[in-house]
């Protein structure tokens, strides 16, 4: 498996309050991206990442902000809580040489439950 | 938008049975990927294909890309319990050079024994 780590595992939370889940990479790649799972929607893209400070939203970015410091790590920030973000969260990571015909490796996922 | 649609959402078979998901885009795909996610876990790449008309084979998989690179297919024969996951597709959009795809929202194999 490739070098990726997701930090927390699990977490809950309460409404309202702000939640921020990280992903790190040991491969040096230069994509990276959040994605979403929900039953019945499969993987939703919430942001990504196509270098140091270089961001774009995805489809499902409304809530969540994200930030990219540094090569090995992507942010993904949740201002203010919902139950509708209650959801498996998966980062994910790609090489850039051929764009989108790049394999992408995805971390173990955290798992979030806003109450 | 672009849009990659896949069927069914979910399947039952009895094991031995064949087992195939589709995957249709709006738009000219680049190249398709397959992955797999098993329960509980995380998705894992299983193939990508790029050429038009291409079909590829792992062992009793089996995967093809349309001639217009707007739809694919994976075909697996005999089932076992070990294919029990759920299959996803994912394209890229033949007009970016952003490494982003587009994924199906997924077919969810069950094999019972």
């Amino acid at each position: 498996d490739a070098g990726i780590t997701q930090s927390p595992r699990h977490k809950v939370t309460e409404t309202g309050t702000p939640v921020t889940l990280r992903c790190h990479q040991t491969e040096n790649h230069r994509y990276m991206y959040w994605y979403r799972q929900d039953p019945g929607h499969g993987l939703r893209l919430i942001h990504y990442s196509y270098g140091v400070k270089d961001t774009d939203k995805g489809e499902v970015s409304d809530g969540y902000s994200v930030s990219r410091s540094k090569t090995e790590d992507f942010l993904l920030t949740l201002e203010s809580a919902t139950s509708s973000q209650t959801s498996v969260y998966f980062c994910a990571i790609s090489e850039s040489g051929r764009g989108n015909q790049e394999t992408q490796y995805f971390g173990p996922g955290t798992r979030l439950l806003v109450l | 938008g672009q849009q990659v649609m896949q069927i069914p959402q979910y399947q039952h078979v009895q094991e031995g049975e064949d087992f195939t998901t589709y995957c249709n885009s709006s738009t000219t795909l680049s190249n398709i990927q397959w992955y797999k996610q098993r329960p509980g876990g995380h998705p894992v790449f299983l193939i990508q294909l790029v050429k038009s008309g291409e079909v590829k084979k792992q062992k009793r998989l089996t995967f093809q890309f349309g001639e217009a690179k707007k739809n694919s297919s994976l075909h697996i024969t005999a089932t076992q319990t070990t294919d029990v996951g759920t299959y996803f597709c994912a394209g890229g959009d033949r007009g970016s050079t952003l490494g982003r795809l587009y994924f199906g929202r997924g077919t969810q194999l069950t094999v019972w024994p």
